[in-house]
């Protein structure tokens, strides 16, 4: 089946840093989506993607649709301490609202 | 609030009782998603509603697995005789299926199993 693969798994980092993390899969999608939760909170949706090469921006959040179709980037600007959370990408093909999640990525900022 | 509802948020039982889980979705939204989330992975999606009808179902929904949506509003998920394999977060998700990106789903905060 289809499977989205995120790195890195994990990242520590200082508040002010920028982070970058990535998500590729083994097949086309016509969507990219990013979500980010919190602990025993279900998944928020930062940013949709609908075009190959488009970027588009959320605040500090910056997220590109790969040109191949098999991939995107979520960009973090001036990291703060509530960025921590779980970041996961997810890949949507069809009509429905069924999509395809990563692993995530979770991320811990240090003040 | 007008954001997706689930109840309850938590839920401890023994192995082999039968747990039912609720969702209320964003009023206007007719298309209602079940996913299923475990430790350290993503969600997976389980099954969807349009309105009162089930349209799709994982291979991950065994046959202890039910779901329904009798009214087109709310919708439960039923798991007959538990496992320990089922803990897990269950998270429901809607969006209006029409005029609007199919995508962009609105998960509630989840109902967290724990099979003891």
């Amino acid at each position: 089946g289809q499977q989205l693969n995120q790195s890195p798994q994990s990242m520590f980092i200082q508040e002010g840093e920028d982070v970058s993390m990535n998500c590729t899969s083994s097949s086309i999608f016509n969507t990219w989506l990013w979500y980010k939760q919190d602990p025993g909170e279900g998944p928020v949706l930062l940013i949709a993607l609908y075009k190959a090469g488009e970027l588009t921006s959320n605040g500090r959040l910056t997220a590109q649709f790969g040109i191949t179709r098999k991939d995107s980037f979520l960009n973090i600007s001036a990291s703060i301490p509530s960025d921590v959370g779980i970041y996961f990408c997810a890949g949507h093909l069809g009509m429905t609202g069924k999509l395809i999640f990563g692993q995530g990525t979770t991320l811990q900022v240090k003040p | 609030d007008t954001g997706v509802s689930q109840d309850p948020r938590h839920k401890i039982t023994k192995r082999g009782q039968n747990v039912t889980f609720r969702c209320d979705p964003i009023s206007e939204h007719n298309r209602l998603y079940w996913y299923r989330q475990t430790l350290g992975q993503g969600p997976e999606f389980l099954t969807y509603f349009q309105n009162e009808a089930q349209l799709e179902k994982s291979r991950l929904l065994s046959d202890r697995f039910s779901a329904e949506r009798p009214k087109g509003s709310f919708s439960t998920l039923e798991i007959q005789r538990t496992e320990q394999g089922d803990s897990a977060m269950y998270l429901c998700a809607s969006h209006s299926g029409t005029g609007a990106r199919n995508e962009k789903l609105f998960f509630g905060s989840g109902t967290q199993l724990s099979v003891l």
